[in-house]
């Protein structure tokens, strides 16, 4: 199976701020990898997949990177709409992973 | 619009079975492959199963292979999951996914709202 760890696990940021989360693949993914959104009481929304293409309507401050085994998301200007947990998960291959969440709250 | 909604959750008694059901609107069903992915509670999120667009090829996390089973019913846009032998961990919010393509799996979006299952012991 392929393992994924994100980092960090929580982050505390200001509306502004510049906001980086980073997922490492246990084995070279070929950029498929994903990202999400949840909030409290929700369900998780897509925001990003294979490494860099936005889903329809997310917004242009979102974006992706990587390739290999190591990915990021970057948010610039972090707005109050996102303060939230995210998920990378990779689509390689069965079983389908995710990554342990990492948590953005506001300083 | 697609729209995934999702039924059946509730009470189960541990050993016990229980079926949930995902009515899908706003997209061609049989042109995208489908699945199941949970959130337990104070967890991460955790793919389930997935199911091809046709129902012929079906995938399983080693946590629920054998006791859960995926399936659709292309002529009523409708997805299942049929929970046998459950066990107090499979209490969880069990979420319906709409895939990228039919034999394409792992780019989920968009997300059912979600049906909460709980197992007691």
């Amino acid at each position: 199976d392929i393992q994924m760890t994100q980092s960090p696990s929580s982050v505390s940021a200001s509306v502004g701020d510049r906001v980086t989360i980073t997922c490492r693949a246990s084995q070279n993914i070929a950029s498929l990898l994903g990202w999400y959104q949840q909030k409290p009481g929700r369900a998780p929304k897509s925001l990003i997949y294979d490494t860099r293409h936005l889903q329809s309507g997310v917004p242009s401050r979102f974006s992706g990177s990587g390739s290999g085994t190591d990915y990021t998301l970057t948010i610039t200007s972090l707005q109050p709409d996102d303060f939230a947990t995210y998920y990378c998960q990779q689509s390689h291959s069965f079983p389908l992973t995710f990554g342990g969440g990492t948590k953005v709250d506001i300083k | 619009e697609v729209q995934l909604l999702e039924s059946g959750g509730g009470w189960g008694q541990r050993g016990g079975s229980l079926r949930l059901s995902c009515a899908a609107s706003g997209f061609t069903f049989s042109n995208y492959a489908m699945g199941w992915v949970r959130r337990a509670p104070g967890k991460g999120l955790e793919w389930v199963s997935s199911i091809s667009g046709s129902g012929d090829t079906t995938y399983y996390a080693d946590s629920v292979q054998g006791r859960f089973t995926i399936a659709r019913d292309n002529s009523k846009n409708t997805l299942s999951l049929l929970m046998n032998n459950v066990r107090v961990d499979d209490t969880a919010v069990y979420y319906c996914v709409k895939d990228h393509t039919a034999k394409e799996y792992g780019r989920f979006d968009p997300w059912g709202q979600g049906t909460l299952v709980t197992v007691a012991s």
